[in-house]
């Protein structure tokens, strides 16, 4: 089976500027996990999708937003970039609850 | 909410050598599961190991086994035999039934000198 796939890899956008970022889960698996890791913070949760419906959110402001089609693959945008934005951004995905989470290789994104 | 608490930003271990990493969570919750992960200088984040809460026997994967104590709330992870490919970041992460996310610790560092 292929594993988590996100694109890209990497990103380099200015302040006030927006995003998209893809993640395309593992054949099967319908939950999606979106995580922000910056070093000394560790991996923050951003928000959680199962059967395109968001079920969970992390505390980040309502300029992170995600969305999730019905093949399960997930995507995030963050609107009006700030230099804080900069950060490894993770997905995962995973069978359900309780199952183990299956990391994407991330998406790094720098904002200048 | 839950918290992960890794104390430990940084450690180092001889190749061959014992090691163990230590974590703290807090929950409420009765049910829950416990994680190790392991990310590798710019590669993926994989599972190490995983716990239960309900299962007092502590989880062993080869060379990696868990000391799980549940009333101290205290998941320390160890690691025998270390090898250069065991160089890299843990995460402690913690998962319960009433949420459906998870919660990392900051990691710690780990590197294995030859």
């Amino acid at each position: 089976k292929a594993g988590v796939t996100q694109t890209p890899r990497y990103l380099i956008k200015t302040r006030g500027q927006q995003v998209t970022l893809s993640c395309s889960p593992i054949s099967g698996h319908r939950s999606v996990s979106w995580y922000q890791q910056t070093p000394g913070q560790g991996l923050q949760f951003l928000f959680e999708y199962f059967s395109e419906t968001q079920r969970n959110k992390g505390n980040f402001p309502g300029r992170f937003s995600g969305r999730q089609f019905s093949n399960s693959r997930s995507e995030m945008n963050v609107s009006t970039l700030e230099l804080g934005d900069s950060a490894l951004y993770l997905c995962a995905s995973s069978l359900g609850i309780y199952n183990e989470q299956f990391f994407g290789p991330g998406t790094r994104l720098t904002v200048l | 909410a839950q918290t992960v608490t890794q104390s430990q930003p940084e450690m180092s271990v001889q190749e061959a050598e014992t090691v163990t990493l230590s974590c703290t969570y807090d929950t409420s919750e009765s049910n829950y599961y416990l994680f190790w992960y392991k990310q590798p200088p710019s590669r993926q984040m994989i599972l190490v190991i995983r716990q239960e809460a309900y299962k007092q026997q502590n989880a062993t994967e080869n060379r990696f086994s868990v000391n799980f104590q549940k009333a101290a709330k205290s998941f320390s992870l160890k690691i025998s035999d270390s090898q250069l490919g065991d160089t890299a970041m843990y995460f402690c992460a913690s998962h319960t039934n009433t949420g459906n996310q998870f919660y990392f610790g900051t990691g710690t560092s780990l590197t294995v000198i030859p």
